[in-house]
């Protein structure tokens, strides 16, 4: 039972336009996420999180929204530079007792020059 | 560098063997996090250690096993491996144990089994 679910693999944006990553879960128990970027060869870096009190939080040209009624986050990056051509993984975790983020299966981004 | 340590950084083993998956967390972190990902599979949760102690475990294998050391090194224990057992296992360490804390990844281990 994935809990976490991105469904686009894959995604391609021009240089300089907003790619919006997307990603879905299931477990209305889930009250906490996070976004990783993941280069090849090394390991996931933490991007931006949210916290399921807020609808929106920004750090620079990256923002996550989050609509709870929907169980759905996604991720707006803009404008899109050719050094954001990377995996992004989503992942939700539940405050109350629990210690792991589950993980969805990622998508890949590739921005153009 | 991410501070989190982790070594061999790739493994080929056959069938049948065991091997052992090392991890050294970041300085200050107590808890140490084991993931698996397969090809086109997201991250899958293995095991949780904080401070010498399991915390939680997820899908984890009978056949595999882990263990936090006093100096809060980590081990990953792969045992009697199958060729679906190829994968890149990645550890993660954090300050607590509560997950708003934001997780460090190493940059893995990728293991192929042939």
């Amino acid at each position: 039972d994935q809990q976490v679910k991105q469904n686009s693999p894959s995604l391609s944006v021009q240089e300089g336009r907003i790619s919006i990553l997307n990603c879905d879960y299931t477990n209305s128990m889930f009250d906490y996420f996070l976004w990783y970027k993941k280069y090849p060869a090394e390991g996931p870096t933490f991007l931006i999180s949210i916290s399921s009190i807020k609808d929106k939080n920004e750090d620079g040209r990256f923002t996550v929204f989050l609509n709870k009624s929907a169980k759905h986050l996604s991720l707006h990056i803009v404008p899109s530079q050719p050094g954001d051509s990377a995996v992004y993984f989503c992942a939700a975790s539940s405050t109350s007792g629990t210690y792991k983020y589950i993980f969805g299966t990622g998508t890949r981004l590739k921005v153009l020059a | 560098d991410s501070g989190v340590t982790q070594t061999p950084k790739h493994l080929i083993t056959a069938t049948g063997q065991r091997v052992t998956l090392r991890c050294s967390p970041r300085s200050g972190d107590l808890s140490v996090y084991w993931y698996q990902q397969s090809l086109d599979q997201g991250l899958q949760f293995l095991i949780q250690y904080y401070n010498g102690e399991e915390r939680a475990k997820g899908n984890i294998l009978e056949r595999f096993s882990a263990q936090q050391f006093p100096d809060l090194h980590s081990e990953l224990n792969l045992s009697s491996l199958e060729l679906g057992d190829s994968a890149l296992y990645f550890c993660a360490s954090s300050v607590g144990q509560l997950v708003n804390y934001g997780y460090t990844f190493g940059s893995g281990t990728r293991l192929t089994v042939v």
